[in-house]
């Protein structure tokens, strides 16, 4: 099926713990987004990448790190896992602005 | 402050109202504009798209950009319970590298 794709939908994890966010986009779109949502600060960016193995820091890198070796995957990894980083996850792609980012449909991740 | 503002709401106005919501920004490099509507436990998606200055309408949104004052609208006329969500606004500057800078979003609901 044609679209973004994000999974988990939910996960909890430990405080320390390694995790990894899976995001899918069969378009085979330039630009592949991270952002978190959290209430009061609206979507930051996390990291962001033109194009397979070209990536760069958005608003809220640290503790996270990303990797883009094919077009159409974009995984986000938490190396250690903070109280701080729960929060809504969405990955986006896209080409162009005008054209608008499709978003997926997030991943609500928890760490206790 | 934030780059981008915008008030959190919550708007409630009855069906068949107009819908007014807006956003104050800062850096003058913002030259595209967006409107994102996000439904609850949903992606956002985008509504409508402006360059620069100057307004654009389609169907009943209409979407307002004044640059020298750094004021973006977005009007919704008739307006539905199916309007009700979450309006997100976004602005990239031409040399940020596609990246969106959102406002915190403004919760609406129209009341039938």
């Amino acid at each position: 099926d044609a679209g973004i794709t994000q999974s988990p939908r939910y996960k909890i994890t430990e405080t320390g713990r390694q995790v990894t966010l899976m995001c899918h986009q069969t378009w085979s779109h330039s630009y592949m987004f991270w952002y978190r949502q959290d209430l009061g600060h609206g979507l930051r960016l996390i990291y962001y990448s033109a194009a397979a193995d070209i990536t760069d820091k958005g608003e809220v890198p640290d503790g996270y790190v990303v990797s883009r070796s094919k077009t159409e995957n974009f995984p986000l990894t938490l190396e250690s896992a903070t109280r701080s980083q729960t929060s809504v996850y969405f990955c986006a792609s896209g080409d162009r602005e005008k054209d608008g980012y499709t978003f997926g449909s997030g991943t609500r991740l928890t760490v206790v | 402050q934030k780059e981008v503002e915008q008030d959190p709401g919550p708007l409630s106005v009855p069906e068949g109202a107009i819908v007014s919501l807006n956003c104050t920004y800062s850096n003058s490099a913002f030259q595209y504009f967006m409107w994102y509507r996000q439904y609850s436990r949903k992606g956002p998606e985008l509504l409508m798209y402006t360059y620069s200055s100057g307004n654009k309408e389609d169907g009943r949104f209409t979407a307002q950009v004044d640059k020298s004052s750094k004021y973006i609208s977005l009007f919704i006329r008739d307006s539905q319970p199916s309007d009700s969500a979450t309006y997100l606004c976004a602005m990239s500057a031409v040399a940020a590298g596609n990246k969106l800078t959102f406002g915190g979003g403004t919760r609406v609901l129209v009341k039938p």
